[in-house]
């Protein structure tokens, strides 16, 4: 079966500091893999997708990049953090191209603290 | 710009009361359309799909309403318990030709015991 793992599950940087956030799949092949942000009481905001290695889309120009190193391995970084990175990021997956059924598959998120 | 829009943005309903949510979409691309369920902390989970050529999907409590004229599509709660409280969102895509959700803003509902 897939599974999907997101982490650190808590984290709290200062501000100007770097940040990574690792997520891998297990159980699929080339899956889409996205990064969603969820600020308190908010809905899901698309930051980044992924349709491949190294093909990455951005959705919102903002402090953040992703790369996608191997097939089943999505990073969300930044170099220098701001107050308002601080939220609920969480990762995510879908079947690859050419399938109808796009549900996608969240990981547990990653709660980060800018202070 | 959100692709979906829903309402309300919280409610509280009494056990065994029915709770409803509504979504409204402008994209008539749009082909499919979960409702995902998140427990703070958590990642949200797809709870029930709907597809535009069925007007009702039911799945034990849970039941979806289309209504393809209208670009409406909305959630009921049938016998809300208290572990029902949780924040439910709406979505929809494209298909094979989109690889993303558009979700809504989100739904608290809390239920009473």
């Amino acid at each position: 079966s897939q599974t999907i793992h997101q982490w650190p599950a808590t984290l709290v940087q200062p501000v100007g500091s770097p940040l990574s956030l690792e997520c891998t799949v297990e159980g699929t092949s080339n899956p889409n893999l996205y990064w969603y942000r969820q600020a308190a009481g908010r809905g899901l905001q698309l930051l980044f997708y992924s349709v491949g290695i190294g093909q990455i889309s951005s959705e919102v120009p903002q402090n953040l990049s992703a790369s996608r190193p191997q097939d089943r391995q999505f990073i969300l970084s930044s170099k220098k953090l701001l107050l308002s990175d601080s939220g609920f990021y969480l990762c995510a997956w879908s079947v690859g191209q050419g399938i109808i059924n796009t549900e996608a598959f969240f990981g547990q998120g990653t709660r980060l603290t800018v202070v | 710009q959100q692709q979906v829009k829903q309402s309300p943005q919280s409610l509280i309903v009494q056990k065994g009361g029915i709770s409803i949510i509504n979504c409204a979409y402008e994209n008539t691309a749009f082909d499919y359309f979960p409702w995902y369920q998140q427990f703070p902390g958590k990642g949200p989970a797809l709870l029930i799909a709907i597809r535009p050529d069925v007007s009702e999907k039911k799945e034990g409590r849970f039941t979806i309403s289309f209504n393809k004229s209208a670009k409406q599509f909305s959630l009921h709660i049938m016998d809300s318990q208290p572990g029902d409280s949780a924040t439910y969102f709406c979505a929809a895509s494209a298909g094979a030709n989109d690889y993303k959700l558009s979700f809504g803003a989100g739904t608290t509902v809390t239920v009473r015991a």
